[in-house]
Order: structure tokens, then C-alpha cells, then sequence
């Protein structure tokens, strides 16, 4: 595809419910990376994968978030137990081949609000 | 300038005027940078980036400055235009093996008046 693609755009679930977001990335990327960013901040880093593996998961909040990328493609953010603190844009972004200094290009964000 | 919580820093100029965005960074061992500007309901989208080996690159009507020793950035704006209304951040990555990990300043808000 031309760039990053994001779904659902926009989801509405309650509180202690599981959720999960979708994020497709450039093709031929290699390195797929989430953030999510609260209203009025600059994006947070979550995770980072480098093919099918997380380099780094550092940014994970706590055990309620987990993502997959099993086939070095496609990645999915899960997050169970959802509370109404989950309430963001959740980013996803891909890029080349991961190496330093490398650009990471956006997709638009799902937008999810925990009542 | 500083900004607490939700209040980001704003900028407002009139089309055609040279605007500058400014951003402090904290890691020393930051060696790549990157703006990004975000339109309302959008991703962020990349404008221009630099590497530590660099004072200064330049690109289609923007310019981006880094100054290491007081571990500053800004990017300069061209005869701004009313497309260019959004969120500006900057960005910058660790050295050593924090490849992915982005740190993102807090964004200004640039408002361009017809």
C-alpha cells in the first residue's frame, strides 16, 4: 500500500473490556512501531518489532497491553481489562529495515475512548 | 517556550511571514532528530530530518538547526502558508541500540493567519 494503514479508526468500548488494534505496514518494512499519544502530548513509545520479534517492549504500560506480529507483516495491539486511563491515539509506524538513524513514517491512529 | 499539560506552546503568524519552532532535547546521546508536523485527526507526517553530524539541512522551505552543545532544535518555515496550520514535534532517537524508540517533545501549535 502507499503508507501505513490503521484499523478500526475509531473505537468506543467500556471499561474491562478487550480490544484489539490493527496496523498495516508500508510494504517491504521490516520494522513496525506503536505509540500512542493522550490528548495535547506528543506520541509515547509502546514497542518495537524487527520482523516477527519485539526488539523492544519497553514502553508497554503493564501486562493488560501485548502485541503480535506473527508473520513480520501485519501487528496487532492487544489490550485487555480496558480502563477509561487507556483512552488515546494509538500510532503505529513503519520503517525500512529498523537500522539507527532511520525515519519512521505514521499511519492516522486509532482513536480509542473507554467509557 | 515551557508548556504544562495540555498547554502547548503556540505560534501564530500571517501567510507569508518566516516562522521558527523551537524544541529543547534532554539525551546527549540522541545522534538523529526528526520534525514531524500533525494536522488535526491525522498521523504525524514527516517533514525533515538531521543527523548528529549536522548543524544544519535544509529542504523545500524549511530548515532544521541543531545546536548539540545546548541541546536545541528548530525549524524554520519559509513564507508560511495556511496549509501549514498544525502541531509541529520534534523527535529524536537515542544512540546506541535504541533504534526504535522515538522521544517526542510536547509540540507548538503553529496557526497561520490569512
Amino acid at each position: 500500500g502507499a503508507g501505513v494503514s490503521q484499523t478500526p479508526s475509531n473505537k468506543v468500548t467500556e471499561k474491562g473490556k478487550y480490544v484489539e488494534l490493527r496496523c498495516d505496514p508500508i510494504s517491504g518494512h521490516t520494522a513496525l512501531y506503536w505509540y500512542r499519544q493522550s490528548l495535547g502530548q506528543g506520541p509515547e513509545f509502546l514497542i518495537y518489532f524487527q520482523g516477527t520479534g519485539a526488539a523492544d517492549d519497553s514502553g508497554l504500560p503493564n501486562d493488560r497491553f501485548f502485541a503480535v506480529r506473527p508473520e513480520g507483516s501485519v501487528s496487532t495491539l492487544k489490550i485487555q481489562r480496558t480502563e477509561r486511563g487507556d483512552s488515546a491515539v494509538y500510532l503505529c509506524a513503519s520503517s525500512l529495515r529498523g537500522g539507527p538513524q532511520e525515519t519512521q513514517y505514521f499511519g492516522p491512529g486509532t482513536r480509542l475512548l473507554v467509557l | 517556550g515551557e508548556s504544562v499539560g495540555l498547554h502547548l506552546p503556540t505560534l501564530s503568524v500571517q501567510e507569508g511571514d518566516n516562522s521558527i519552532i523551537n524544541c529543547a532535547y534532554s539525551n546527549s546521546a540522541s545522534d538523529y532528530f526528526i520534525w514531524y508536523k500533525q494536522e488535526s485527526g491525522k498521523g504525524p507526517q514527516f517533514i525533515i530530518d538531521i543527523r548528529s553530524n549536522m548543524d544544519k539541512r535544509q529542504g523545500q522551505r524549511v530548515t532544521v538547526l541543531l545546536n548539540k552543545t545546548v541541546k536545541h532544535l528548530s525549524l524554520q518555515i519559509a513564507a508560511t502558508q495556511p496549509g501549514d496550520s498544525a502541531v509541529y514535534f520534534c523527535a529524536d532517537l537515542g544512540g546506541g541500540t535504541s533504534y526504535g524508540k522515538l522521544t517526542f517533545g510536547q509540540g507548538t501549535i503553529l496557526t497561520v493567519h490569512p
